[in-house]
């Protein structure tokens, strides 16, 4: 069967330090990835997209990794701060036609000040 | 722009009620999704409307459920009648057609359905 997967447990780190989130999946093929951030009460807010020919891309702090082979992403936060804490959510874009984008359920990220 | 609009933000009804929850998406986006974001489940779609027109409706739970898309700036997901485990955040995204497949979507705050 088809699935994304993401850490259901909250990660908890210092601030400063670099946190990383994984987001795993099963039986697709996407061609893009999407990281979404995702605040209480609020909709999921786009961070990041890469490709599925680009093994790294960055923004800021932000890095996200695709490695089609083990059908698996990363998305790092460096020098974490409070302000960083947040629900994390990826999404396969599957370009079939569809337009469509097929969510994990998000990792919940907690930085201790 | 104002973003994705959503409304009401918050929604308590009884069983068996109809409910009618509204979107107005970004102007100029071709494409409009709704979503549904519990706990269990997560974020799921449950329709996308393509230029008004629903394109993939395979999402909706059951003949409860109803979506409409009648101008471009406005849509509803209608419910009814109503049952205690609709209870969820109902969210509403769109996104533009121009480089579709590298566009990302925008979605509004959602609407919180309770049903008792």
């Amino acid at each position: 069967s088809q699935k994304i997967e993401q850490n259901s447990e909250a990660l908890n780190i210092q601030e400063g330090k670099t946190a990383t989130l994984t987001c795993n999946y099963t039986n697709y093929s996407p061609a893009y990835l999407q990281w979404y951030r995702q605040d209480p009460g609020r909709g999921p807010v786009f961070l990041l997209l890469i490709r599925e020919n680009e093994k790294e891309k960055r923004k800021e702090r932000l890095k996200v990794t695709f490695d089609t082979t083990l059908k698996q992403s990363l998305f790092h936060i460096t020098a974490s701060q409070p302000a960083d804490s947040a629900t994390y959510l990826c999404a396969l874009d599957l370009m079939d036609s569809s337009y469509k984008l097929i969510f994990g359920s998000g990792t919940r990220l907690l930085v201790r000040p | 722009d104002a973003g994705v609009i959503q409304s009401p933000r918050h929604e308590v009804t009884e069983m068996g009620q109809e409910v009618t929850l509204r979107c107005k998406p970004i102007s100029g986006h071709d494409y409009l999704f709704w979503y549904r974001q519990t706990m269990m489940r997560g974020l799921e779609l449950l329709i996308y409307f393509n230029n008004n027109v629903p394109i993939d409706d395979s999402g909706m739970p059951e003949d409860r459920f109803s979506a409409k898309m009648p101008n471009a700036s406005f849509s509803t997901l209608k419910i009814q009648p109503s049952e205690p485990r609709d209870s969820a955040v109902y969210f509403c995204a769109s996104r533009t057609q121009s480089g579709a497949y590298n566009s990302p979507l925008h979605f509004g705050n959602g609407t919180r359905l309770t049903v008792t």
